[in-house]
């Protein structure tokens, strides 16, 4: 079955510095990619997500990134601030799939 | 926006109890889910729920699992008899469109068995 690795487990920047975060697949036939951001004591909200037919995906400050040949996809993050603090999975799915298979999640943390 | 509502916030339970985990999907939405976290681990698949039937579950979802949508709006995942390894944030989604694969998760039931 699917297996996602997710690197790294924590990363801290200042704030206004950008934050990337690295996704790796072991099914190729896995074309759903979606990013989750999850805060302290609440569900994990949809923050961004790609499919296997775009490269690269941006929405203002977040954009993703995904090479199907390597197997792996990257979450971009610019101009970070305080409030992006939080813990960050991804996941992947094949099409008419029910299930998501979750990485292990980042903790970042943005300093003031 | 619309959202998925999650009951109770916090249970905790005697081991061997049943427990009832309740939740109120998006209301237009076909295909229904239920996710575990045990804390500090990443977000596992438990089962999947579509035409009121399952649709997919995992190892994870045992015998001692089971899910209901007992009437058009709710839809339930009972543990029959708790375990300590039981106890985990437990998470309920949603999504539409067949294939759309964009799930709407609840803001979770943390179940601790003692």
């Amino acid at each position: 079955g699917e297996n996602v690795e997710q690197h790294p487990s924590t990363l801290s920047v200042q704030e206004g510095d950008s934050a990337v975060i690295k996704c790796t697949y072991s099914d190729s036939a896995s074309n759903y990619f979606p990013w989750y951001k999850q805060e302290l004591g609440k569900g994990p909200q949809l923050i961004i997500d790609i499919r296997s037919n775009v490269g690269e995906k941006k929405d203002q400050r977040i954009a993703v990134t995904l090479n199907k040949t390597a197997k792996h996809f990257s979450l971009h993050i610019t101009e970070t601030q305080p409030e992006d603090s939080a813990v960050y999975f991804c996941a992947a799915s094949e099409y008419n799939t029910d299930k998501l298979i979750f990485g292990t999640g980042t903790r970042l943390q943005v300093f003031p | 926006e619309p959202e998925v509502t999650q009951t109770p916030s916090h249970q905790v339970t005697q081991m061997g109890q049943e427990v009832i985990l309740r939740c109120v999907p998006i209301s237009n939405h076909l295909y229904f889910y239920w996710y575990r976290q045990i804390l500090g681990q990443k977000v596992e698949f438990l089962v999947s729920f579509y035409n009121n039937e399952i649709s997919e579950k995992s190892e994870i979802f045992d015998d001692q699992f089971s899910v209901e949508r007992p009437d058009g709006s709710n839809f339930t995942l009972k543990i029959r008899s708790t375990k300590l390894e039981d106890s985990a944030m437990y998470f309920c989604a949603s999504s539409g469109p067949p294939g759309a694969n964009v799930l709407t998760f609840g803001a979770g039931s943390r179940l601790t068995v003692l």
